[in-house]
Formats: structure tokens, sequence, C-alpha cells
């Protein structure tokens, strides 16, 4: 069965760089269409799209944070790993990581999420 | 990317039917058959409920069902129960081969 789980710091410093990774099974990124993306929810808001690596190695990135975000992957340890520069208090949120298929496009599987607090 | 607008919240009462809306652009929403709908209770992570517009994954009640009219798309809960109390997300992919949420509706069951 399918399965993602989020690891990563809980806590980070202002200016600090976060590092996230998505440990996935029941899949494979080396599949034609498959893809995960990273999706972030600041607590009591919505749901924010954070950026999507391909089975190809195509990525793509949301316009608002693109300068500060980096995705990629390590297919033969069925992970994926989000960096994000220059972390802001208003970065705080729970971070999910999701599968998705290249058309339909949509989010058939998240894992838990892990919640991320930016404090000094 | 901009968010795509719902409505910040909706009820109903067990039994009735509620219409959730979700208005993007002919860059997404109108664009493509690709809007999904994606139920959250507190604590939990996102259920996808709707996809490809009217499409319901296995396992989804056939309570929920969705359409699209040009950039608008809508999902439907029919016979309201109190268990589909939670957050509704609509999510489209987009021009830029992204993909972007609405802004999140909160269904109250009275």
């Amino acid at each position: 069965q399918v399965t993602l789980r989020e690891s990563g710091p809980a806590l980070v410093k202002p200016t600090q760089t976060l590092t996230l990774t998505c440990t996935f099974s029941g899949f494979s990124l080396s599949t034609s269409g498959m893809c995960v993306s990273w999706i972030r929810q600041p607590p009591g808001k919505a749901l924010e799209w954070l950026a999507r690596i391909d089975w190809d190695d195509d990525k793509y990135y949301s316009t608002s944070l693109k300068t500060r975000l980096t995705i990629s992957k390590d297919t033969s340890k069925n992970q994926v790993v989000l960096t994000m520069t220059n972390m802001d208090p208003v970065d705080t949120a729970t971070y999910y990581c999701a599968r998705i298929r290249i058309q339909p496009y949509y989010f058939d599987y998240w894992g838990q999420g892990t919640l991320v607090t930016v404090s000094s | 990317q901009s968010a795509l607008t719902q409505p910040a919240s909706v009820s109903g009462s067990p039994g009735q039917s509620i219409t959730i809306s979700c208005t993007g652009t002919s860059s997404d929403v109108g664009g493509y058959n690709y809007v999904s709908w994606y139920q959250q209770h507190p604590g939990k992570a996102p259920k996808l409920m709707i996809y490809d517009v009217s499409n319901r994954p296995s396992g989804v009640s056939n309570r929920f069902s969705g359409s699209k009219s040009g950039n608008t798309a809508s999902l439907t809960i029919s016979g309201l129960q109190a268990e589909d109390e939670a957050d509704y997300y609509c999510s489209s992919y987009t021009s830029s081969s992204t993909q972007v949420f609405g802004g999140g509706t909160k269904l109250t069951v009275l």
C-alpha cells in the first residue's frame, strides 16, 4: 500500500534553511507519470501548494516562493527532499508531502504532515 | 498563481444538501478538467473526495458529487451527516503545470 511520511526539524530559527524529507513506499518515482508534491498549511489557514518533482526529474515551484525552494529526489531511497531558505515566522506551518500523477493531477495519498515552527 | 476562491463557510442541517463553489480562471479551473476536492478534519491530513471534476475515488460516499461550469467548479454534498462537518478545499492544475488550492470552506452541520 502507498504511504508517505514527512520528517525534519520541528523548530527552526529565522533566516535558517529548512530541510524536509518525504520518505515513501508503495510506488516508485522512476515510474512514468509519478510525482511528489509538497504542500503546507499555516495554523488555522488554507492549504498552499509549494513544489512538485516528476519521475523524469522535472521540477515546478510556487511562483511566490520559487527563489527560496529547492526540491530533489533520491529514487534509490524512495525519498523527496524540500529545502526552503531564509525561514521566517510566517513560514510556520504543517508541511505535507503527497503523491500526484501526471494526468490526472490529483493528490491521492498524503503524509500525516510535520509541524515546523519558526521562532528565535 | 492566485488561490482559487471559495466561500469561507457554509452550513446545513442533517439530511439537507449543500454546494461549495470554487472559482478560478481560464488558466486553471476553466482550462482543464483537473479539478479535485479534499476533505480535512481537524488535525488530520486532507482526504481526496472528488477528482477530474466529478469522479469519486473508491470508498467515497456517493453523497459527494462534483461539477464544473466555465471557471467555477462545485462540490455538492447531499443527505448531510454530522461526520461531513470539516474543511473542504478545491485544487486545480494550472497552465504553468503547477497546482493551486482554494482558500478552503468550513462546513458546519447544524
